[in-house]
């Protein structure tokens, strides 16, 4: 069965600019949630969609976006890049059994922005 | 489990020997509880769970243990081993049929030889 796989990898982009990461979830799991990984802020929950629809979101701001595709595939959008957004951007999954279900982790987008 | 440290704690063992990592947590209406391993480089790997509605539970060569009074979480790994080495984090969650984990800052567990 194959993991949770985001693309890509690695990413550099320059201050000001926007940037989409992108998350397929393990196969059957409808949940996909994101976090953001900083040395001084650690792990961050920013938002978690289920059956397309945002249910949930973290403290971010607006900048921070996401949307999940009926094949709950997810991408999150950052615009306007800052320093600061500089991280290690995690998407994991879940099937979502009632009262409460592993959440898987993908390997992580690390994005640098210059 | 609010992470707001700068700072990881850290633990070293020998191999062979037992570890025990503690975790306090924030809410006490969490009911779900998820301790994660990363190694360098990686995404965080599950390691073992816990519900509300029990105290202990046991995976091979882990245990964890769940103080709801004190709000505490803790994780015993047995016979450490190298590989063993990496960073341990805690997880909440409160959300019933939600996915919304709430990190604990994270311990570097060491294992010299």
């Amino acid at each position: 069965k194959a993991g949770v796989t985001q693309t890509p990898r690695y990413l550099i982009k320059t201050r000001g600019q926007q940037v989409t990461l992108s998350c397929s979830p393990i196969s059957g799991h409808r949940s996909v949630s994101w976090y953001q990984q900083t040395p001084g802020q650690g792990l961050q929950f920013l938002f978690e969609y289920f059956s397309e629809t945002q249910r949930n979101k973290g403290n971010f701001p607006g900048r921070f976006s996401g949307r999940q595709f009926s094949n709950s595939r997810s991408e999150m959008n950052v615009s306007t890049l800052e320093l600061g957004d500089s991280a290690l951007y995690l998407c994991a999954s879940s099937l979502l059994l009632q009262g409460g279900t592993e959440a898987f982790f993908g390997q992580g987008t690390r994005l640098t922005v210059v | 489990g609010e992470s707001v440290g700068l700072h990881l704690p850290t633990l070293s063992v020998q191999e062979g020997d037992n570890s025990i990592i503690n975790c306090a947590y924030s809410n006490s209406a969490s009911d779900y509880f998820i301790w994660y391993k990363q190694e360098s480089g990686k995404g965080p790997q599950f390691i073992i769970d816990i519900r509300s509605n029990m105290d202990k539970r046991q995976g091979q060569r882990v245990t964890v243990l769940l103080n709801k009074t004190v709000k505490h979480l803790s994780l015993q790994i047995a016979a450490t081993q190298p590989g063993d080495s990496a960073v341990y984090f805690c997880a909440e969650n409160s959300l019933q049929g939600a996915q919304k984990l709430v990190f604990g800052q994270g311990t570097r567990l060491t294992i010299n030889p």
